[in-house]
């Protein structure tokens, strides 16, 4: 069973508008959450994390939410731009364990 | 500072052969991991080290072999390829025990099993 899940393969956006891409999870115990970013024949470069004690952390043009009682979380790109045009993959750190589980990414195409 | 390398970057490999997929990272991590990310699908753990003579299993590890004798080296062997390991791996690692545990990755190797 998925314990990280991306439900959107893709998204498709204007230059200059807001991209939100989501992620759901099941496991109350992970403490942290982490947005990565690929580009093709790259490996994935860290972006943003939230604590799970936590409701918003924001870096520049990223905002990630985190809703726990929904076990939802979201990355918001405000304004969206090409060079952001990626693979998103959405993780959860398990505590204690020096892991993470990995959602199945989310393709964002930002529209020049 | 390279941070974590990985070599070969593309391989072909019949049924049956054997290799080993190199790892190295220069950032002195104690913990170091092994994924394999298939089409559509998001990274899958294979297997992992909290530092030098320690490994453990992820989700996924059955045909692959790992040993972890320094701190920089995590090396990851395929004994007997099979188609189902047509993949692209990565390699990466982290503090670990720092919170948001973030994670350093190589460019990954590309593997195609014929």
């Amino acid at each position: 069973d998925q314990q990280v899940k991306q439900n959107s393969p893709s998204l498709s956006v204007q230059e200059g508008r807001i991209s939100i891409l989501n992620c759901d999870y099941t496991n109350s115990m992970f403490d942290y959450f982490l947005w990565y970013k690929k580009y093709p024949a790259e490996g994935p470069t860290f972006l943003i994390s939230i604590s799970s004690i936590k409701d918003k952390n924001e870096d520049g043009r990223f905002t990630v939410f985190l809703n726990k009682s929904a076990k939802h979380l979201s990355l918001h790109i405000v304004p969206s731009q090409p060079g952001d045009s990626a693979v998103y993959f959405c993780a959860a750190s398990a505590p204690n364990t020096g892991k993470l589980i990995f959602g199945q990414g989310t393709t964002l195409q930002v529209k020049p | 500072n390279a941070g974590v390398t990985q070599t070969p970057k593309f391989r072909i490999l019949k049924i049956g052969q054997s290799m080993t997929l190199q790892c190295t990272q220069d950032m002195n991590h104690n913990y170091m991991y092994w994924y394999r990310q298939d089409p559509g699908m998001g990274l899958k753990l294979i297997y992992y080290s909290v530092g030098a003579g320690i490994t453990d299993k992820g989700e996924v590890p059955n045909g692959y072999n790992v040993s972890r004798s320094t701190t920089e080296d995590f090396p990851l062997r395929l004994e007997l390829a099979a188609p189902s390991q047509t993949s692209v791996y990565f390699c990466a690692s982290s503090y670990g025990s720092r919170e948001g545990n973030e994670q350093f990755f190589g460019p990954g190797t590309r593997l195609t099993v014929l």
